[in-house]
């Protein structure tokens, strides 16, 4: 297997633009999830999907993101309109209840001018 | 209060030293705890579980202390390679479906 695999790797972006980050988790996981890191936070978690339905998300900043999880093999995370505050690294993982290992994908980098 | 916090660091060692990190948590329902390595502009990944009885895994130590909240890592006879950010991670659940990670604490080993 691949591994989990992210899209973009890098981004930038003009401040107001929409953002979508992509994610396709390891085939037969059954959680995703969607974390955030900064300097000054560390490492966030912002949602998670069981079995493709939202379970917690309590971590989204704010109404201008957004998470969609279509099938068991995609899901994105969406900005719009996106804020020079957003700049970050996002990192998508997935695991398959019972394992104690979340595998992470190599994330993407956002800076937003 | 954060959920899971750790003292950043950095935490420069020679070569072969011991070095120890904390991690406290405040939920204490909390089951399932973890460490994580992190290089430098990479994806965590998983370093080891941290079991009640305390666990080893070659030249490193994992320890629980449920009543005082806070886990520990001990690295023994520390090479380069070990030069990376360690996260603590927390599941308030018996399994990993709410992950809470610390900020995480950045080990530099110098020859």
């Amino acid at each position: 297997d691949a591994g989990v695999i992210q899209s973009p790797r890098h981004e930038v972006t003009e401040m107001g633009q929409e953002v979508t980050l992509r994610c396709k988790p390891i085939s037969g996981h059954d959680y995703l999830f969607w974390y955030r890191q900064t300097m000054m936070r560390g490492l966030e978690l912002l949602i998670y999907f069981n079995n493709n339905v939202p379970i917690d998300d309590s971590g989204m900043p704010e109404d201008r993101f957004s998470a969609k999880m279509p099938n068991a093999s995609f899901s994105t995370l969406k900005i719009q309109p996106s804020e020079p505050r957003d700049s970050a690294v996002y990192f998508c993982a997935s695991s398959h209840r019972g394992l104690t290992e979340a595998f992470f994908g190599q994330g993407t980098r956002l800076t937003v001018v | 209060r954060k959920e899971v916090e750790q003292d950043p660091g950095p935490f420069n060692v020679p070569e072969g030293a011991t070095v120890a990190f904390n991690c406290t948590y405040s939920n204490s329902a909390s089951q399932s705890f973890f460490w994580y390595r992190q290089d430098c502009r990479k994806e965590p990944k998983l370093l080891m579980s941290v079991y009640s009885s305390g666990n080893e895994d070659g030249r490193f130590t994992a320890q629980l202390n449920r009543a005082s909240q806070y886990i520990s890592l001990l690295i023994r006879d520390s090479k380069l390679s070990d030069s990376a950010t360690y996260l603590c991670v927390v599941s308030p659940v018996n399994n990993n479906n709410d992950m809470r990670f610390g900020a995480g604490t950045r080990l530099t080993v110098k020859p």
